[in-house]
Formats: C-alpha cells, structure tokens, sequence
C-alpha cells in the first residue's frame, strides 16, 4: 500500500522532549519530510532529510531516519506550548510526482 | 516576498450553489495541489497539475473542478455534486525537474474553510 503511518495523538509535558515516529512505505522515497500545521493554518515545512542521510538536527529539532526498518522519527527538545501542532509525516517516492502525507500527530502539551 | 494566497479564508455556500476557491502564487513553481482535509481523516488530494493547460484527478476529485490557464493560478470549482463539502481546503505548489519534486517539497497556501448552509 501507499499508506504513510503515525500516530495520531501524543501528549508531553512541557520542558520534556517529544518524539513523534512515521513509518513510510518506498524504499526510493529521495527525500521525507516533516510538516507542521497549527490551528486553521496550512502546513508549514519544519525539516526534510535525505535518503542518504541517518540524522539531521536543527536547533531543537533532530530527525532520524532508519532506511532499512523505512522509519522516520522527529524530535523536539525542551517542548514548549508554541509547539502544540499537529505533525505531517510525508514521502517523495522517485515513482511518483506527489508528496505522500500520513495523518498526522496531534502533539498536545500539558502543563 | 514569494509565497502562496488563497482567498477566501472562510467561504459559506448555499445548497446546490457552486463556488470558486482561489489559490495564486508568485514562485514560479511548476506544480500545484488542492487537497481537502477532514478532522482525523488528514490531507485528500482532489486535482493537480504539473504544467499550464493540463491536470488530473486525485483521489477525490467527484463533485469538483479545476482550471490551469495561467502557471500562477489554480482555482478549484465546488459544484452542486458535491454532496458533503463543508472541510477545510488547502492548496500547495512545487518546483520541479524533470517530473521530481525538488528537496523544499510543497509550500502551502493558508486554506480556505468552507461551509455549507
């Protein structure tokens, strides 16, 4: 199937790390991304990675992708309120010409 | 700035009315995207078109329409046959070579809410 799997519902306390994990499906995706929207927004691009890449960080975000097991996960450290969002995992499978999204992680953060 | 604009933001329809969502952008992208999205059901696509004059469907498309007459515009039509489009409506674009979306992936507009009443 063409399915991009996450989890639907995460809940963090604030100051701890979040992770959210996506498994994907193709194996010649080129690059995974993560998205995120906030209430009545778009989507907005956080981070991608390469194929070729196993970790990519960016300031308190770090992805990390294990080709072999097509998992993909996306952390954020010391979560804070702004970051109450809901998370798009997403493929570009080289067959393809759209971007495959899973459901999306609603990240709730409790006090 | 280059970015994305969709208009309206909140659109209310009547029964067995047709409307127009707009979406414009100023990047130069090649592709552009309309999905829907449903609480809990995540993002739909319903049209796209990678080139000026040419589009397809997605895997929603019943009960909608678009046009590609210009690179920089891609409205999509809400027709009477669609029987449930109260949802939130988003469109995206891409650069592409050769067929392949480039590393940015999409850029999003900020949705337009739909509402029947």
């Amino acid at each position: 199937g063409e399915d991009v799997e996450q989890s639907l519902f995460l809940s963090v306390r604030e100051g701890d790390s979040s992770v959210i994990n996506c498994t994907y499906t193709d194996s010649s995706s080129t690059y995974l991304y993560w998205y995120k929207q906030e209430p009545g927004a778009g989507l907005q691009l956080l981070t991608y990675i390469f194929s070729n890449m196993d970790m990519k960080q960016d300031q308190r975000l770090t992805v990390l992708l294990n080709k072999k097991d097509k998992h993909l996960s996306l952390r954020i450290a010391d979560t804070q309120t702004g970051d109450s969002a809901i998370y798009f995992c997403a493929e570009s499978p080289n067959r393809d010409d759209k971007i495959i999204f899973g459901k999306g992680t609603r990240l709730h953060i409790l006090p | 700035d280059g970015g994305i604009t969709q208009s309206p933001k909140y659109l209310f329809r009547k029964e067995g009315q047709n409307v127009t969502l707009s979406c414009e952008q100023n990047l130069n992208h090649d592709a552009m995207y309309w999905y829907r999205q449903d609480p809990g059901q995540g993002l739909r696509l319903i049209y796209y078109s990678q080139i000026v004059n040419d589009f397809q469907k997605g895997d929603i498309a019943e009960g909608y329409s678009v046009s590609r007459e210009k690179k920089e515009s891609f409205p999509l039509t809400v027709t009477s046959a669609q029987k449930n489009p109260t949802a939130f409506y988003l469109c995206a674009s891409s650069a592409t070579r050769a067929g392949r979306i480039l590393n940015y992936g999409y850029t999003f507009g900020s949705g337009t809410r739909l509402t029947v009443v």
